[in-house]
């Protein structure tokens, strides 16, 4: 059980494109999502926790308009990268939070996308 | 930045050897958890101590918590290739908020 799936797995296109990465919990529900961000040999950096129903709360210095979350439904959480430069070339992380579960404060991690931006 | 240390960044052993990795951090935690990523993949949570444990065991694996010196050591024993992986940290401070605040993380090579 509790297994997050994120789609695609890998992802290239040209800069000033969008790029959505779906985030789904498979079989649990989760209220709240969280969006990192991991550059090589770093750690993961939150970029924002996705509320179902509510938008998001992005962490400072992440802009807002250009990273996207939409988390319209209990399984799903989406994240739009907007006119995509190389910079925001980087592994995507996903988490979800299952609050019906004993360890309620266990996130449970996505695989990642890897996105490169040309 | 509030982001925890980890020490040390790096860690190469021999099949067999224990490994021990350090995490410091800098706020006041509700509780304290280990993550392991292998290269270019997701985070599997390995274990989770709260800030009233001092001490967690879970197969091989053993979790220490000091809170008055905001640190906290996992040690892998009898390590096995299959080990090799990054290890993190990872804090949930003891306010309203559910985001986890991530270590720098130990690189850590087993050879066989």
């Amino acid at each position: 059980g509790a297994v997050v799936s994120q789609h695609p797995s890998w992802v290239i296109c040209k800069s000033g494109t969008s790029v959505k990465i779906e985030c789904r919990s498979l079989d649990f529900q989760a209220t709240t999502m969280f969006w990192y961000r991991q550059f090589p040999k770093q750690s993961l950096m939150l970029m924002a926790t996705s509320n179902e129903g509510s938008k998001a709360t992005y962490e400072q210095g992440v802009e807002k308009d250009k990273f996207l979350i939409n988390h319209a439904s209990l399984t799903l959480s989406t994240l739009t990268v907007t006119s995509a430069h190389p910079e925001d070339s980087s592994f995507y992380i996903c988490s979800a939070r299952d609050l019906t579960s004993f360890g309620a404060d266990t996130q449970y991690f996505g695989p990642g996308t890897r996105l490169t931006v040309l | 930045s509030q982001q925890g240390e980890e020490d040390p960044q790096a860690l190469s052993i021999q099949e067999g050897e224990n490994a021990t990795m350090n995490c410091s951090y800098k706020t006041s935690i509700n509780n304290l958890q280990w993550y392991r990523q292998n290269s270019g993949r997701g985070l599997v949570h390995l274990i989770l101590i709260r800030s009233n444990e001092r001490e967690k065991h879970s197969g091989r694996l053993r979790v220490t918590l000091d809170t008055s010196k905001k640190s906290s050591s996992l040690l892998i024993t009898a390590s096995r290739a299959a080990d090799t992986a990054s290890y993190f940290c990872a804090t949930k401070e003891n306010t309203g908020f559910q985001k986890l605040v991530f270590g720098t993380g130990t690189r850590l090579l087993v050879s066989p």
